[in-house]
């Protein structure tokens, strides 16, 4: 079974400033997809950044960019030029690439960002 | 394009009664998911529709959940009876069906929030 790890609870950055979570996921898949999730306290979930395993070409999505090390099974989310906006519950999540269309998610980082 | 409705957005029941949330998929949108989300995880999958039929409800508890998604298009979620750890967000989620198996991104609702007493 995947598992999606995320280690930060909680981070804090201020305006204009640069902020990385970090995840890790467990798989023995080579075919699958990695997302970041932004969940506001809203609570609508909002798709940040999708990423291809067989893309050796990083994602970048506008302010938002990933380091994905496919060999470390890691997938990180790097947000330049942090926004009042940004302030909310990040998800890293897994797909396999065959078979159901499941999300695996991680557990979530709450991130704060102040002026 | 409208996004995923979902309803009610709040539910306050005691333990042991009944409830049901509504979801309408974006336009279009043959696959559907329910989601679970309890205080500080992850969203879990309980079950996953594509048209009317059932393709994994490997996660949803069965002998309390069930779901339905008659026509293909509308669905429900039903709890019966409802136990306290069943208190969590509920999502709907719903994507496009394409040739060739890629993976297309899956659209969220605004979620039903349930509190069982």
């Amino acid at each position: 079974a995947q598992t999606v790890t995320q280690s930060q609870p909680e981070m804090s950055v201020q305006e204009a400033e640069t902020v990385t979570l970090s995840c890790t996921y467990d798989t023995s898949e080579n075919n699958y997809y990695l997302f970041w999730y932004k969940q506001p306290p809203s609570r609508q979930m909002i798709l940040v950044i999708r990423q291809e395993a067989y893309k050796q070409q990083n994602a970048t999505e506008n302010r938002f960019s990933v380091n994905f090390q496919k060999a470390a099974k890691s997938f990180s989310l790097k947000i330049s030029d942090s926004q009042l906006g940004d302030t909310a519950m990040y998800f890293c999540a897994f797909m396999k690439g065959t078979g159901f269309q499941k999300l695996v998610f991680g557990t979530g980082t709450r991130l704060l960002v102040s002026p | 394009e409208a996004g995923v409705a979902q309803s009610p957005r709040y539910k306050i029941i005691e333990k042991r009664q009944s409830v049901a949330f509504w979801c309408n998929p974006i336009s279009g949108h043959a696959t559907l998911y329910w989601y679970q989300q309890i205080l500080g995880q992850g969203p879990k999958l309980l079950i996953q529709f594509q048209n009317n039929g059932v393709v994994d409800d490997s996660q949803l508890p069965k002998d309390r959940f069930s779901a339905e998604r008659l026509k293909g298009v509308d669905s429900t979620l039903k709890i019966q009876p409802a136990k306290l750890e069943d208190s969590a967000v509920y999502l709907c989620a719903s994507s496009l069906v394409l040739a060739g198996g890629r993976k297309e991104t899956q659209y969220f609702g605004p979620g039903t929030r349930l509190l069982v007493l």
